[in-house]
């Protein structure tokens, strides 16, 4: 089946500086990935939806200066949460389509901690 | 504005219970699905759901697709505790975004 690997699955980085998370789909071709944001006991909050080789297209509220997205590949998507604060502690995961069918396979998810 | 309106976001019942997951809409989704998810870790999916009027069945789980395609309803028969976790729908547009409920939060008791 379609998987997705999520990196690093923990982060803990200091106020002010930024993170990477990659998202790979293994053994398809994702022409479409999406990454969420999860508070604590919440649902999955959709940020951004990106397309291969264009920009992405981010939600109402998110800020695309902060949360930098790249989909330079078929299989590689990666956020980048630039100048991080406390506030941006969360758990983010991404989300992979491909180009056949409806499915939407999920990444393990990224525990991003701002100290 | 939520999207996707999920009942009851939290559940706790003993085992071997019934219970039932609603997930409403207002808008037409083309499919939904419904995921199981564990802390720390990221949404597994359990069925799509893409007919007016479907129902699915996953060993003691039953999964119902609206008529309307605008809403979903997910039973549990004879619930144990290794049913508890965290119940999300997420419906779809075409190949456009999935947008999730608010989630279901089950707990079942020895």
């Amino acid at each position: 089946g379609a998987v997705v690997s999520q990196h690093p699955s923990r982060v803990i980085c200091k106020s002010g500086t930024s993170v990477k998370i990659e998202c790979r789909s293994l053994d398809f071709q994702a022409t479409t990935m999406f990454w969420y944001r999860q508070f604590p006991k919440q649902s999955l909050m959709l940020m951004a939806t990106s397309n291969e080789g264009s920009k992405a297209t981010y939600e109402q509220g998110v800020e695309k200066d902060k949360f930098l997205i790249n989909h330079a590949s078929l299989t590689l998507s990666t956020l980048t949460v630039t100048s991080a604060h406390p506030e941006d502690s969360s758990f983010y995961i991404c989300s992979a389509r491909g180009q056949e069918g409806y499915g939407y396979t999920f990444g393990s998810g990224t525990r991003l901690t701002v100290v | 504005t939520q999207l996707l309106e999920q009942s009851p976001q939290f559940l706790s019942i003993q085992e071997g219970e019934n219970l039932t997951v609603y997930c409403n809409s207002s808008s037409v989704f083309s499919s939904l699905q419904w995921y199981r998810q564990e802390p720390g870790e990221g949404p597994v999916l359990l069925v799509t759901v893409v007919t007016g009027g479907e129902v699915k069945k996953l060993k003691r789980l039953t999964f119902q697709f609206g008529d309307a395609r605008k809403d979903s309803s997910l039973h549990i028969t004879a619930a144990q505790p290794g049913d508890t976790g965290l119940y999300l729908c997420a419906g779809a547009k075409g190949a456009q975004k999935l947008v999730f409920g608010q989630g279901t939060r089950l707990t079942i008791n020895p």
